[in-house]
């Protein structure tokens, strides 16, 4: 079955370092996102991709970085982790850019120290 | 951009009872808009979407409406279960999808 995977699931950082979280997809979705939850801030855009070799900002890109080498890959980057970045991540994918369902992965739980 | 405003953030109701979740949105230029239910500790999953050209859809007891000219849709859930205790996103889409903060449904035995 075509899945969306996340990792690491949990990962405690250090303010300052560089932390990746990978997200891997098999549905060969052209349209991939990244999405951070907040408690009072429901889901925000952090960036997204429709296709490779394309990246776009979203509401909240500032201090995040991606990059869409393949179809089955779009990693996030956070070049100098910040405590303001402590938050549970989602990746997403869909076979539409903005009209059809989102698949989501299961999450990646980030705390910044 | 779109910005999507949802209301309201925390909604109880007793078992068996109808419940209401409105959202607003602000680009006229959306013509997509999905709702998500998201369970504790799980991922947030599609549960019923509408398209601009329609003004209501049905799945069995929830149902979306939609008004495009007031811009904005509602989410309505009939004979509610513990099951549908729940957190529930909309979104809106222009060239990308833009969710609400959330509403948190509490069924109340």
């Amino acid at each position: 079955d075509a899945e969306i995977t996340q990792s690491p699931r949990h990962k405690i950082t250090e303010t300052g370092r560089q932390v990746t979280l990978a997200c891997h997809q098999t549905w060969n979705h052209n349209n991939m996102f990244w999405y951070r939850q907040d408690l009072g801030h429901g889901l925000r855009l952090i960036h997204y991709s429709y296709g490779v070799q394309d990246t776009n900002k979203g509401e909240v890109s500032d201090g995040y970085s991606v990059s869409r080498s393949n179809t089955e890959d779009l990693p996030l980057t956070l070049e100098s982790a910040a405590s303001s970045q402590t938050s549970v991540y989602f990746c997403a994918s869909s076979d539409t850019p903005n009209t059809g369902e989102l698949f989501f992965g299961e999450g990646s739980r980030l705390t910044v120290l | 951009g779109e910005n999507v405003e949802q209301h309201p953030s925390t909604l109880s109701v007793q078992e068996g009872d109808s419940a209401v979740i409105k959202c607003t949105y602000s680009d006229s230029a959306s013509n997509y808009f999905p709702w998500y239910k998201q369970e504790l500790g799980k991922r947030p999953q599609l549960i019923i979407d509408i398209r601009s050209n329609v003004g209501e859809k049905k799945d069995q007891r929830i149902a979306v409406t939609l008004n495009k000219t007031a811009k904005h849709f509602s989410l309505h859930i009939t004979e509610t279960q513990p099951e549908d205790s729940a957190v529930y996103f909309c979104a809106g889409a222009d060239d990308k999808i833009i969710f609400g903060k959330g509403t948190r449904l509490h069924i109340l035995p």
